[in-house]
């Protein structure tokens, strides 16, 4: 079945302790992506990746690190979580048609909570 | 970033009623997508619209487009209770920075 995962789906955790949510995707895309979801502001993205090697911010980068080593992988890595950050995550991925952005797949979502 | 706005905010209607919501975005695009999200879920595709289709269809689904006016709509003919949820569009003008809109949340009453 093509799917996006992440896990994990709920985490709480304190201020500073780092942390990586993991997202993986079976469907052979070249573009993954990260959102955050808050209230009342919709979906802001963090970063993206075009493909391997590949990483771009999104309009909402700091305090977020990521990595593309592998096309299936795309961790979210907080390096010191601070309250801000607590919110509902979402990991997507979307085949590349040129410089077209085609269907993005969603993970389930990972809710954060941050101490 | 390109950005999509949707309006309303909320939207409620009766069961069997059709409900139409819009888009507006400011940059050129390549494409539109909307997409559903029931609580708290993940994000759905529903139908992605290119810059040179005016209309598209999917089941109960119409999707415009304007360029000129840089809008979409969605319409829903003969809305269920399930299709209760928010929908949010994305423009897309290439690989790039892209940012959801809140959304409208649509309630379909039974």
């Amino acid at each position: 079945e093509a799917q996006v995962t992440q896990n994990p789906r709920y985490l709480i955790t304190v201020t500073g302790k780092k942390l990586t949510v993991t997202c993986s995707q079976n469907m052979n895309h070249e573009y993954m992506s990260w959102y955050r979801q808050d209230p009342g502001l919709g979906l802001r993205q963090i970063y993206y990746s075009m493909n391997v090697e590949v990483t771009d911010k999104g309009d909402v980068p700091e305090g977020y690190k990521v990595s593309r080593k592998e096309k299936r992988n795309f961790p979210l890595i907080l390096e010191s979580p601070s309250p801000n950050q607590t919110s509902l995550y979402f990991c997507a991925s979307s085949l590349s048609k040129g410089f077209e952005l085609d269907t993005q797949y969603f993970g389930p979502g990972t809710r954060l909570t941050v101490l | 970033s390109q950005q999509g706005e949707e309006d309303p905010q909320a939207l409620s209607i009766q069961e069997g009623e059709n409900a139409t919501m819009n888009c507006s975005y400011k940059t050129s695009i390549n494409n539109l997508q909307w997409y559903r999200q029931n609580s708290g879920r993940g994000l759905v595709h529903l139908i992605l619209i290119r810059s040179n289709e005016r209309e598209k269809h999917s089941g109960r689904l119409r999707v415009t487009l304007d360029t000129s006016k840089k809008s979409s709509s969605l319409l829903i003919t003969a809305s269920r209770a399930a299709d209760t949820a928010s929908y949010f569009c994305a423009p897309s003008g290439g690989y790039q920075k892209v940012t959801f809109g809140t959304g409208t949340k649509l309630q379909v009453i039974p």
